[in-house]
């Protein structure tokens, strides 16, 4: 049963142009989100959160929305350069057991070409 | 060394052998977690210490045994695995295990195989 679903398993986008990375999520509980970004033989590194109690957040190049009615979330790169391809983790957050829990999305693999 | 580092960075193991996986943080965070990322899966929490309790076995088999001495250095003791095992096993730290957003920092990982 997974809570936290990037159905697009991969997306080739221009240089220049914008990417747009999707994840559904179920649980109505999760009080923060967070993208991870992954480079091959690395860790994922921290991107960009926003929480749940906005609809925005912007950093730089990066926009996270959250549509909470939809337990959707998206994250805009505009524009994509080639650097930011790599894998995308989307990450959902909530207090159970004690502590601030993450669980992550199986990932997109961005692609951006010149 | 900054951040979070993780040795070995590659390990081949038979199902009979014993093996440690270590990991440091160098981030004065107090909280650190196991993860298991097997081929085209979400990452998948093993164990979070906060504070050096533990505060999360997420029903891991006891086949994996975790340790953490101090705030800094986490280990993940590996015996009789299973060719099932072999995955990516990355270690995170954050501040704490309490805090909301909760960023965790992650080292680059040990690719684990299990022959």
């Amino acid at each position: 049963d997974q809570q936290v679903k990037q159905n697009s398993p991969s997306l080739s986008v221009q240089e220049g142009r914008i990417s747009i990375l999707n994840c559904d999520y179920t649980n109505s509980m999760f009080d923060y989100f967070l993208w991870y970004k992954k480079y091959p033989a690395e860790g994922p590194t921290f991107l960009i959160s926003i929480s749940s109690i906005k609809d925005k957040n912007e950093d730089g190049r990066f926009t996270v929305f959250l549509n909470k009615s939809a337990k959707h979330l998206s994250l805009h790169i505009v524009p994509s350069q080639p650097g930011d391809s790599a894998v995308y983790f989307c990450a959902a957050s909530s207090f159970s057991g004690g502590y601030n829990k993450l669980i992550f999305g199986a990932g997109t693999r961005l692609a951006v070409h010149p | 060394e900054t951040g979070v580092t993780q040795t070995p960075r590659h390990l081949v193991m038979g199902m009979t052998n014993k093996k440690s996986l270590k990991c440091e943080q160098h981030l004065g965070h107090n909280a650190m977690y196991w993860y298991k990322q097997s081929a085209k899966k979400p990452l998948e929490l093993m164990f979070v210490y906060n504070f050096k309790e533990q505060t999360e076995n997420n029903s891991v088999p006891s086949r994996f045994s975790p340790e953490c001495p101090n705030s800094s250095h986490l280990f993940l003791h590996l015996h009789t695995l299973q060719p099932e095992d072999s995955a990516l096993y990355l270690c995170a730290s954050s501040q704490d295990a309490w805090a909301g957003g909760n960023e965790q920092y992650f080292g680059p990982g040990t690719r684990l195989t299990v022959t």
